[in-house]
């Protein structure tokens, strides 16, 4: 059964810092991984999708890498703001369920001080 | 860009209540998903559909069903509302993923939160 973890389960950095955060899953067989973000009280918002054939995706700041072996993403946030601030979200698809069934990590909950 | 629109943000309902929540997505997607997140429980699937009329229980179906009547509309029923299912509801839809790439990404709506009182 596929579990998804991520580490830390909550992140206080100040303004301007880089940072990683980290997601884990069990099982390798999976379509693609996503990186959602998640405002207080919001649905959720695509940030990165990477395929299981890739390894890496950026967008702007952003920046998620893909290890399936090891079975580890990780999404970098370049010189973070404030406006970083928001839950974040990873989620795998599983080739076992033809895609539709997704496993979400818990989060991690990121404060960026100003 | 993808617009999945849930028709409430927020809702108040009565124990015993019928309750609909509707969904509609813009980019003629087949697949179709409804979660609850709760806090401590993470996001949950209730039901998907693949297709019209086409309906699949997910983890948690237990007092929910579906409708799937239009390609762009997924509805989700509380058949008789009870304040275990007091949450926040997203909708979600993707595009058929297809075997040699994984490269349909999730869309979701902005949430429902509904309060069974």
């Amino acid at each position: 059964k596929q579990e998804v973890t991520q580490i830390p389960a909550a992140l206080s950095v100040p303004e301007g810092e880089n940072l990683v955060l980290n997601c884990s899953f069990t099982d390798s067989a999976i379509y693609n991984l996503q990186w959602f973000r998640q405002d207080p009280g919001k649905g959720l918002t695509s940030l990165l999708l990477i395929q299981s054939s890739q390894r890496e995706q950026t967008s702007g700041r952003l920046n998620a890498s893909l290890d399936k072996s090891s079975g580890r993403s990780t999404l970098y946030i370049a010189a973070s703001q404030p406006g970083d601030s928001a839950t974040y979200l990873c989620a795998v698809r599983n080739l076992d369920t033809g895609g539709f069934k997704t496993i979400f990590g818990a989060g991690t909950r990121l404060f960026v001080k100003a | 860009d993808v617009k999945v629109t849930q028709s409430s943000r927020y809702l108040v309902k009565r124990t015993g209540e019928k309750v609909f929540l509707e969904c509609v997505q813009d980019m003629d997607h087949e697949n179709m998903f409804w979660y609850r997140q709760d806090p401590g429980l993470g996001l949950r699937l209730i039901y998907f559909s693949y297709d019209v009329k086409m309906k699949e229980k997910g983890d948690i179906p237990e007092g929910y069903s579906v409708s799937r009547e239009k390609k762009e509309r997924f509805s989700l029923i509380l058949e008789s509302a009870s304040t275990n299912q007091t949450s926040m509801y997203l909708c979600a839809s993707s595009a058929p993923l297809h075997r040699d790439r994984g490269n349909q990404p999730q869309h979701f709506g902005d949430g429902t939160r509904l309060s069974i009182l």
